[in-house]
Parts: structure tokens; C-alpha cells; sequence
């Protein structure tokens, strides 16, 4: 089972800063079959990126994401007051798929 | 409008099961991977399995903590996807969601496209 490890737990930034959010995998990811989801409190989650790098869609483009193998990040240029949530990455290349335990990111 | 509804959750014991159901609507169900995801109170989204598309051989992966006690399967004449859940225990808690990929008109895009349909969950809540 892969193990996806992110980082950092908590996220205290303002709007209009920059995040960069990190998701380790514990062995290489299958083809980039790496996403990002979005969850607010009460919500069912929200797909944010498929394949590593690509915007679902209807996601804002200052929403990014990036890497490969065992290291991804996830981006966002300028934050959006709408935009302070938990953030989970997920493998879905090799059963089990399994979620990181999640990054919150709250307004400072 | 593609639409997921989850339903048959509820209060079960220790060593109980219960059955969840996801009605599908909007799409062609039968050409979709469909998922089960949950999440336990105040805790993060964990993966629960998956079944295949009968053209895709309709075979079935699951989370190494529900192997061997859940059961996921699909009535494609009723557009409605199953979790069989048994022996069942009080960290099953969780609201359960039933998801699948992007879907295109009514065309399920693929697997690779992630998940991004969900379905609002159902509460099953294991207690004594």
C-alpha cells in the first residue's frame, strides 16, 4: 500500500499570499495518477487536480499542481477568501488507492 | 443533471451489517468505475473500494481494513451502485460517500480524470 505523507499539517496564511502544499508518496505513484481534492466543513470533496497536473474542471487556474514519482505539490498563486480549507492529495494508480491525512489551511 | 444519492444508513451494533445504496442519475451508469469513499468524524477521507464497469470486467478493489467484510456491487439495469457492509465494527463509523469520475454529457470521461462526482452521504454510526 502506498502511504502518502502531507505537509505541513496546518497552514496559516492571508489572502492574496501564496500556498504550497506537499504530498510525499512512500514509493513512486503510478503514472502520475496523482489528485487533489478540496473539502469544506459539511461538503463532500471537491476535485481540484487528476494526473499530477491537470485542472479539473471549472477549477480556478491560480490552483496548480506539480510533481512526479513520490513528491507533488499543490499550488495556489493568490488566496481567495473561499479558498481556507482542508486539502487532501490521493493515489489512484494502484489499489488500495489511499488519501493523505489532509493539510488544513486557515486565514492568519 | 448527474446526480449521486446515497441511502440506507443508520444506527447498527457491534458485529451488525448494514446495506448502503447510491442511486445514480444524468449518466450512463453502466460504463462507470464507481467508488466508495469515507470519513470518520473529525478525520480525514479514507478509501473504501472500487468496482469496475462490466466491459471492464466489473472486478472489484478494496481497503485493506474492510477486505473480507464489505462487498461492493452494481445493478446496472437499476442505476444503482451497493455496499454490502458485515461484521461490522465501531471504527466503521464514518459518513460514506459514493463517487465516480468526470462525466461528459452522459459519458462517464475515464478513470484517470479523477473523482468528481459525489454523492452528499449517508451517516452510519456503529454503536452498541
Amino acid at each position: 500500500e502506498i502511504v502518502l505523507t502531507q505537509s505541513p499539517g496546518t497552514l496559516s496564511l492571508s489572502p492574496g499570499e501564496r500556498a504550497t502544499l506537499s504530498c510525499r508518496a512512500s514509493q513512486s505513484v503510478s503514472s502520475s495518477y496523482l489528485a487533489w481534492y478540496q473539502q469544506k466543513p459539511g461538503q463532500a470533496p471537491r476535485l481540484l487536480i487528476y494526473g499530477a497536473s491537470s485542472r479539473a474542471t471549472g477549477i480556478p487556474d491560480r490552483f496548480s499542481g506539480s510533481g512526479s514519482g513520490t513528491d507533488f505539490t499543490l499550488t495556489i498563486s493568490r488566496l481567495e477568501p473561499e479558498d481556507f480549507a482542508v486539502y487532501y492529495c490521493q493515489q489512484y494508480g494502484s489499489p488500495p488507492q489511499t488519501f493523505g491525512q489532509g493539510t488544513k489551511l486557515e486565514i492568519k | 443533471e448527474v446526480q449521486l444519492v446515497e441511502s440506507g444508513g443508520g444506527l447498527v451494533k457491534p458485529g451488525g451489517s448494514l446495506r448502503l445504496s447510491c442511486a445514480a442519475s444524468g449518466f450512463t451508469f453502466s460504463n462507470a468505475w464507481m467508488s466508495w469513499v469515507r470519513q470518520a468524524p473529525g478525520k480525514g477521507l479514507e478509501w473504501v473500494g472500487r468496482i469496475k464497469s462490466k466491459t471492464d470486467g466489473g472486478t472489484t478493489d478494496y481497503a485493506a481494513p474492510v477486505k473480507g467484510r464489505f462487498t461492493i456491487s452494481r445493478d446496472d439495469s437499476k442505476n444503482t451502485l451497493y455496499l454490502q457492509m458485515n461484521s461490522l465494527k465501531t471504527e466503521d463509523t464514518a459518513v460514506y460517500y459514493c463517487t465516480t469520475g468526470p462525466i461528459t454529457g452522459t459519458t462517464f470521461l475515464g478513470y484517470y480524470y479523477g473523482m468528481d462526482v459525489w454523492g452528499q452521504g449517508t451517516t452510519v454510526t456503529v454503536s452498541s
